[in-house]
């Protein structure tokens, strides 16, 4: 079936650099993806979500690049916060679908 | 977005029994979904749950183990029944804008089954 993947398991950043998580996924379907933080204890977070009518989307201090070519999504973070550290997951689905697929997450870990 | 409370937030239950989870939405919602996390892991969609009618499960979870009630469309419960330690996991409430397309989860259950 679909999956959907991240290159790194584990991500660790120095306060103020910027971050990027990435995350590959094989369903050429799937037009709509969010990226969720989920920090201890509490349940994931959306943070930004992209269509694939767009190659890019910006929030406040992030970013979602979507190379549809290569079936390849990344968030990126400028500027990474201690409050940054989290689990950051990708999640695609098409637009109408009915079930999103998770990935296995990556772990962000800022370094002061 | 959509404002979403579970109870209780953690419990720890002996092998056996049963645990009836509840999540509370703000608003009217069309979708609702039950997943589960296991420690250190990804999400796994459980079900849908749906208004007025029977949940619709994924593959390996089935509605004796895991009955899910939707009387409304601001409410629903899930029961993990006849326990076991490998039911120990997070048990996450999420709904779906029908119109935005975005989702949204509550803050999880934490299940312990000793």
């Amino acid at each position: 079936g679909e999956s959907v993947g991240l290159h790194l398991p584990t991500l660790s950043v120095q306060e103020g650099d910027n971050s990027i998580i990435n995350c590959a996924y094989s369903n050429s379907a799937s037009d709509y993806f969010i990226w969720y933080k989920q920090e201890s204890g509490k349940g994931p977070q959306f943070i930004i979500d992209i269509r694939s009518n767009m190659d890019k989307r910006q929030g406040q201090r992030v970013t979602v690049l979507l190379n549809k070519t290569v079936k390849h999504l990344s968030l990126q973070i400028a500027a990474t916060q201690p409050g940054d550290s989290a689990v950051y997951f990708c999640a695609e689905n098409t637009y109408y679908g009915q079930n999103f697929v998770f990935g296995p997450g990556t772990r962000l870990s800022v370094l002061p | 977005s959509a404002v979403i409370s579970q109870k209780p937030s953690r419990d720890i239950c002996q092998r056996g029994t049963s645990l009836t989870i509840q999540c509370q939405v703000d608003s009217q919602v069309t979708m609702m979904f039950w997943y589960r996390q296991q420690p250190g892991q990804s999400l796994t969609l459980i079900a849908t749950a749906n208004q007025g009618s029977e949940a619709t499960y994924e593959s390996g979870f089935v509605i004796d183990k895991f009955p899910i009630s939707r009387p409304n469309l601001t409410f629903s419960t899930l029961t993990v029944s006849n326990m076991s330690p490998e039911d120990s996991s997070i048990y996450l409430c999420s709904v779906r804008d029908r119109e935005r397309h975005e989702q949204y989860f509550g803050p999880g259950t934490r299940l312990t089954v000793t």
